[in-house]
């Protein structure tokens, strides 16, 4: 186990709604980056924190926002949820604000958007 | 555009041979590249990262090849066992970003 912590494990959502998902990073970590796992594919990066700010982004739109707190966890939130939103999110850290860092992944959040 | 390929196929196998997967990708020359295990319902797990100017890597039963010329890397899985099967994704360090192949399942029969 990495230590990467994230809720809530599955959601289900209706188009047009907003979401929020919760990571807690590995102990010492100061980076938390998001992926976005369609089935059958690899994650895609959505974007990155390191120590608060935003540190890049993935080509993902503007409705796709987050937060990372001074603990280093970190939320993400999608605003009018889409049908091609249904993936698998997967919060990541690692230490060193480096986007090429090894990934230490939580469990991911299975969200389904009908 | 960048493009990362993995094995196109699920890899099936008897249990204590060798698997060999492959991660081909073009139109970049990344730095390292790096090798995750991910079960179903499960987040990725590191494997193994190789530098370019590294030609092999081991980690116990794991060896991984990286041929900068051929653009492509080589994951090796020796005296494969049940509990290898899994879906494992390459990554490529991308505009300092991680970018991930799709992956190649390998089923390990008894």
């Amino acid at each position: 186990e990495t230590g990467v912590t994230q809720s809530p494990t599955h959601l289900i959502k209706t188009r047009g709604q907003q979401v929020t998902l919760r990571c807690s990073s590995q102990s010492g970590h100061n980076t938390v980056s998001w992926y976005q796992q369609a089935l059958g594919q690899g994650p895609q990066f959505i974007f990155q924190y390191y120590r608060e700010e935003e540190n890049g982004r993935g080509n993902f739109p503007p409705r796709f926002s987050g937060l990372q707190f001074p603990n280093y966890s970190s939320e993400l939130n999608v605003n009018a949820l889409e049908l091609d939103d249904s993936a698998l999110y997967l919060c990541a850290s690692s230490l060193g604000g480096q986007g090429t860092d090894t990934q230490y992944f939580g469990p991911g959040t299975r969200l389904t958007v009908l | 555009s960048q493009k990362i390929e993995q094995n196109s196929e699920a890899l099936n196998i008897q249990e204590g041979k060798t698997a060999t997967l492959t991660c081909n990708y073009t139109n970049y020359s990344p730095a390292y590249l790096q090798w995750y295990r991910q079960d179903p319902g499960r987040g990725p797990v590191f494997l193994l990262l190789i530098r370019e100017n590294e030609k092999e890597k081991r980690k116990e039963r794991l060896k991984v090849t990286f041929d900068t010329t051929l653009k492509q890397s080589l994951f090796h899985i020796t005296a494969s066992q049940p509990a290898d099967s899994a879906t494992y994704l390459c990554a490529l360090d991308i505009t300092l970003r991680l970018s991930f192949g799709a992956g190649t399942t390998v089923t390990v029969r008894a």
